[in-house]
């Protein structure tokens, strides 16, 4: 089954750090890049990184430059994104993204998403 | 990286036909054929209806399309059933391997 999955969201207190997992499985996961991209409670869409195939690039949106790191274990069919200096505008639900390399620049599937709660 | 601009809510009665409209920048929209779309329903994760400003993935209605004028995008949504109230985001990439979504508008079939 074609499918990401992404685990590791919960609560945590403002300036601590939180790492996310993304599992694919069903595909090729060394093929393509990949993105984080988040919701806050009742908002929009935001995107927040990308990582290349492999692994040579990594972009950050400003919002969390700095702070988060994007990285990838082809190996391990995983993603992750290691969040430090967590803030109460990091709450949001963070959904693991792939980019079809025939699709360009857009996002061809989804993970069902993390709840990540930043509170103390 | 402003988040792209679009109207909050849009409704329409079944048959109908309806569009949606996103506003960038010379930076984003207006420099790059590189706009895509979303559709996203309650509890769900988002779903890929247009890419690269008009094309559409494999299995989605040709109810759905995509066009760009400038510095704006539109999603049309023709011959509306009621499984198409759902939020729509619009999507553009902006440069330097970064990308940037609208705000999300609401649809309501009536």
């Amino acid at each position: 089954q074609v499918q990401l999955v992404e685990s590791g969201g919960g609560v945590v207190q403002p300036g601590r750090s939180l790492r996310l997992s993304c599992a694919a499985s069903g595909f090729t996961f060394s093929s393509y890049g990949t993105h984080w991209v988040r919701q806050a409670p009742g908002k929009g869409l935001e995107w927040v990184a990308f990582i290349w195939y492999d692994e040579i690039k990594k972009h950050y949106a400003d919002s969390v430059k700095g702070r988060f790191t994007v990285s990838r274990d082809n190996s391990k069919n995983t993603l992750y994104l290691q969040m430090n200096s967590l803030r109460a505008e990091d709450t949001a639900v963070y959904y693991c993204a792939r980019e079809d390399p025939t699709i360009n620049d857009a996002f061809d599937m989804w993970g069902q998403g993390t709840l990540v709660t930043v509170s103390s | 990286q402003s988040a792209l601009t679009q109207p909050a809510s849009v409704s329409g009665s079944p048959g109908q036909s309806i569009t949606i409209s996103c506003t960038g920048t010379s930076s984003d929209i207006g420099s790059y054929n590189l706009v895509s779309w979303y559709q996203q329903h309650p509890g769900k994760a988002p779903k890929l209806m247009i890419y690269e400003v008009y094309k559409r993935p494999s299995g989605i209605s040709n109810r759905f399309s995509g066009s760009k004028f400038g510095n704006k995008a539109s999603l049309t949504i023709s011959g509306l059933q009621a499984e198409d109230e759902a939020d729509y985001y619009c999507c553009s990439y902006a440069g330097s391997s970064t990308w940037v979504f609208g705000g999300g508008t609401q649809l309501t079939v009536l």
